[in-house]
């Protein structure tokens, strides 16, 4: 069936690691990735995406990777920032299936 | 700033209810996409509009309903509400036909059944 699931639901980094968001999906058929970032009160915000023709794409400070042999997308947080504190969805798209399916969300906590 | 707008921020109305939510979306967005986000849950996909017709639908009620206008925006009319309706609705959208595009989301509208 098509799923998109997060291995763990919260996440704590100290300020200034690097942080891992991991999400599994089920579907070798999805053909594209996107990952979200929700901020407490606010709508998901677009971090960065990826097709399945790729299997690393670097923006400012993330980095995602996707393993299709074992259907695993990662999001990598450079140096995290107080401001990087939110739930990070990541989301596919089933080819043909006309609709995103997202994830549950990883809750990501930044210490000082 | 995604482009996308959501009206209003805000609403609180009594079980029994009708309210309608809208929303613009950005400049040149063909497609528009509803959610509703529980506290804490996911993001269920309700339904989307692309250039005024319904193209594909999720997990919406049938006291729900949406439509999008010639101008491209759309509205989420939720009927005979019930204290389980209260979430968080977000439009989103997108330039392209098929949903596996990037969705730009917009702020939301809180909607609190009493």
């Amino acid at each position: 069936g098509e799923s998109v699931g997060l291995h763990l639901p919260t996440l704590s980094v100290q300020e200034g690691d690097n942080s891992i968001i991991n999400c599994a999906y089920s579907n070798s058929a999805s053909d594209y990735f996107i990952w979200y970032k929700q901020e407490s009160g606010k709508g998901p915000q677009f971090i960065i995406d990826i097709r399945s023709n790729m299997d690393k794409r670097q923006g400012q400070r993330v980095t995602v990777l996707l393993n299709k042999t074992v259907k695993h997308l990662s999001l990598q947080i450079a140096a995290t920032q107080p401001g990087d504190s939110a739930v990070y969805f990541c989301a596919e798209n089933i080819q043909g299936a006309q609709k995103l399916v997202f994830g549950q969300g990883t809750r990501l906590t930044i210490n000082p | 700033d995604s482009g996308v707008t959501q009206t209003p921020k805000h609403l609180i109305t009594a079980t029994g209810q009708r309210v309608t939510l809208r929303c613009s979306p950005r400049s040149g967005d063909l497609s528009v996409y509803w959610y509703q986000q529980s506290l804490d849950q996911g993001l269920q996909f309700l339904i989307q509009y692309y250039n005024g017709e319904e193209r594909a639908k999720g997990n919406i009620l049938e006291r729900f309903s949406a439509q999008q206008f010639p101008d491209l925006h759309s509205e989420l009319n939720l009927s005979s509400l019930e204290l389980g309706d209260s979430a968080l609705y977000f439009c989103a959208s997108g330039s392209h036909l098929s949903g596996g595009d990037t969705q730009y989301f917009g702020p939301g509208t809180r909607l609190t059944v009493l």
